[in-house]
């Protein structure tokens, strides 16, 4: 089974750019997490969507936002970019009903 | 307010040795707790989970213990391999909260001495 996959792995952007991130999950896994990694805070989540609904949402200011298709790929989006967006952003899905993730190999997003 | 905390950032153990990876948490509503290994430039990589019904769990050379009562949990890799260096987290779910939502540690960066 192919696994997590996130695309671009990598970006480069000005700040107050907008910028949109795509995950497909593990065939067959309808929860999607998305997480963002820096090297002073750790894993971070943001948010969970689960059949094209937000079930859970970390503390991430409104320029952070989602959606899910139909297909349970994911999307990610920033707006209004800023320095301390730079970060590793990594998706994460999960079988209904677990409590298991598993990662995909994550975007690092840099903002000049 | 960090909920999950690894003390350690750094271990650096002899191969063949056991390591041995620290985690504490300060929610009581978690009840279930992941280990997690990341690369560079890899997203990271699940190794074990135990939920608090339990205070042990083992897979192969990896062993979660979970003591309740202290609010900490450990993971023992015996032996340990150099293909064990990594950066190891620690995550907590809480089913009242949605397990979705994973609370990480910021990670204990293990290196396997030759």
């Amino acid at each position: 089974k192919a696994g997590v996959t996130q695309t671009p792995r990598y970006l480069i952007k000005t700040r107050g750019q907008q910028v949109t991130l795509s995950c497909s999950p593990i065939s067959g896994h309808r929860s999607v997490s998305w997480y963002q990694q820096t090297p002073g805070q750790g894993l971070q989540f943001l948010f969970e969507y689960f059949s094209e609904t937000q079930r859970n949402k970390g503390n991430f200011p409104g320029r952070f936002s989602g959606r899910q298709f139909s297909n349970s790929r994911s999307e990610m989006n920033v707006s209004t970019l800023e320095l301390g967006d730079s970060a590793l952003y990594l998706c994460a899905s999960m079988l209904a009903g677990a409590v298991t993730q598993y990662f995909g190999p994550g975007t690092r997003l840099t903002v000049l | 307010d960090q909920q999950v905390k690894q003390n350690s950032p750094s271990l650096s153990v002899q191969e063949g040795r056991i390591s041995i990876l620290n985690c504490d948490y300060t929610n009581s509503m978690f009840d279930y707790f992941l280990w997690y290994k990341k690369y560079p430039a890899e997203g990271p990589t699940f190794l074990i989970s135990i939920s608090s019904i339990k205070d042990k769990n083992e897979d192969g050379r990896f062993t979660v213990f979970l003591n309740k009562s202290a609010k900490h949990l450990s993971l023992h890799i015996v032996p340990s391999q150099p293909g064990d260096s990594a950066v190891y987290f620690c995550a907590a779910s809480a089913s009242e909260f949605g397990n979705e939502k994973l609370t990480f540690g910021t990670g204990t960066r293990l290196t396997i001495i030759p």
